[in-house]
């Protein structure tokens, strides 16, 4: 079975700590990318990575930042946490930057 | 800006009733994927439609794909408390994935 493995699926921060989420894929994929997710807003994509080393902003990259040393692992971190943070967070891989996304479970962050 | 509205936002059946979804846009697309996402999961594809005017079929649930490329519908035919979740389309254009906010499925036995 292809996978996506998200390290935590509930978090709960302190505002400014820092968080780092990571993912993992096993599909070999060429792209990766962190989503959140919240009601009324629908999934946002924060970034992307489109091969090891690099990343392009998404829609909302203010507070985060990325880091995708290998292949299969993306990692979203939080330099410091605040509470309009708290959100749930999706990693997805893809062959494509349009095609078939494989989602993790997803990590739920709360930051009081 | 949302360039992908889903109707209805929210929808609330019996079992064994029909119902149908839309996906609407005032863009053309290149392809068009329907998702669904279960409560505290990620989304899992549906189904994926290329060609103006397709029709995919999975089990029952039916696809279509507008001739135009522009806007989608998900019909699903005696519906089972097992479609219970978030039903999500994303339009793919220009290297770019445009996302519906979904339309929250409920099944009641």
């Amino acid at each position: 079975d292809v996978k996506v493995t998200q390290s935590s699926r509930y978090l709960v921060k302190r505002t400014g700590e820092k968080v780092f989420l990571e993912c993992v894929q096993d599909m070999d994929h060429e792209n990766m990318f962190w989503y959140r997710q919240d009601p009324g807003l629908g999934l946002r994509l924060i970034y992307f990575s489109y091969d090891v080393k690099m990343k392009e902003k998404g829609d909302i990259p203010e507070g985060y930042s990325v880091s995708r040393e290998k292949k299969e692992r993306f990692s979203l971190i939080l330099e410091s946490a605040s509470t309009n943070q708290t959100s749930m967070y999706l990693c997805a891989s893809s062959w494509s930057e349009t095609g078939e996304l494989f989602f993790g479970e997803g990590s739920r962050l709360t930051v009081l | 800006t949302q360039l992908l509205e889903q109707s209805p936002q929210f929808l609330s059946i019996q079992e064994g009733e029909n119902l149908t979804v839309y996906c609407n846009s005032s863009s053309v697309f290149s392809s068009l994927q329907w998702y669904r996402q279960e409560p505290g999961e990620g989304p899992v594809l549906l189904v994926t439609v290329v060609t103006g005017g397709e029709v995919k079929k999975l089990k029952r649930l039916t696809f279509q794909f507008g001739d135009a490329r522009k806007d989608s519908s998900l019909h699903i035919t005696a519906a089972q408390p097992g479609d219970t979740g978030l039903y999500l389309c994303i339009g793919g254009n220009n290297r770019k994935l445009i996302w519906g906010l979904g339309t929250s499925l409920a099944v009641n036995p």
